[in-house]
């Protein structure tokens, strides 16, 4: 059974500090990783996507990934409340492009 | 939500009949799939479609049918609804079997009583 593992939470900052987000996947054969945000009551929304070892940054948010340690992570530098959110990790496995997905952080920044 | 509508938003209906969600896009993506949000559970896969006519199961498939006849439509019918399938339904689009990048629609909450 392939799997993604996160803590649920809920993760609380304070407002301007550093949100570190973590997910383990079970499958050794999953090439891409995906971080999405999912506010309450909508859809999830895709923030980020790593395919290669090593970190890639984009604005506030940095995704990690060690393929060797089966480990995802997700940075978010100077929170905001309007940051707080659920955020889910997913990972690229099957023949077809299926995501196996966590269960999803719930992250709360307080002002 | 990158071009990808649902229909209907919310429904109630009775345990028994049938249902069917219907997802539209037009982004023009070849892979479409549909997924269920339970608390607990997180988003589980249902049926995925990699083009018109071409349909596969996945995880949480028993109870639900899908169709998909044009690229830009992908149907869900719950051919007997159960209050098990009570949860909040989600499609999602991906260009291409190389871009695994899926975006979602708005959502489905379906209640059956």
């Amino acid at each position: 059974q392939k799997e993604v593992e996160q803590n649920s939470g809920p993760l609380s900052v304070p407002e301007g500090a550093i949100a570190s987000l973590n997910c383990t996947y079970s499958d050794r054969g999953s090439q891409s990783f995906f971080w999405y945000r999912q506010y309450s009551g909508k859809s999830p929304e895709l923030i980020m996507f790593i395919y290669s070892n090593g970190d890639k940054e984009d604005g506030r948010f940095t995704a990690q990934l060690n393929k060797a340690s089966q480990y995802v992570s997700l940075l978010i530098r100077d929170s905001q409340p309007s940051d707080s959110a659920t955020y889910l990790c997913a990972a690229a496995g099957g023949s077809q492009g299926n995501l196996i997905f966590g269960k999803g952080t719930k992250l709360s920044v307080k002002p | 939500d990158a071009g990808i509508t649902q229909s209907p938003r919310h429904k109630v209906t009775e345990t028994g009949t049938p249902v069917t969600l219907r997802c539209h896009q037009t982004e023009n993506h070849r892979y479409m799939y549909w997924y269920r949000q339970d608390p607990g559970h997180g988003l589980r896969l249902i049926h995925y479609s990699y083009g018109v006519k071409d349909t596969d199961k996945g995880e949480v498939s028993d109870g639900y049918s899908v169709s998909r006849s044009k690229t830009e439509d992908f149907l869900l019918t719950l051919e007997s609804a159960t209050s098990s399938q009570t949860s909040v339904y989600f499609c999602a689009i991906s260009a291409s079997r190389e871009n695994y990048e899926q975006y979602f629609g708005p959502g489905t909450r379906l209640t059956v009583t």
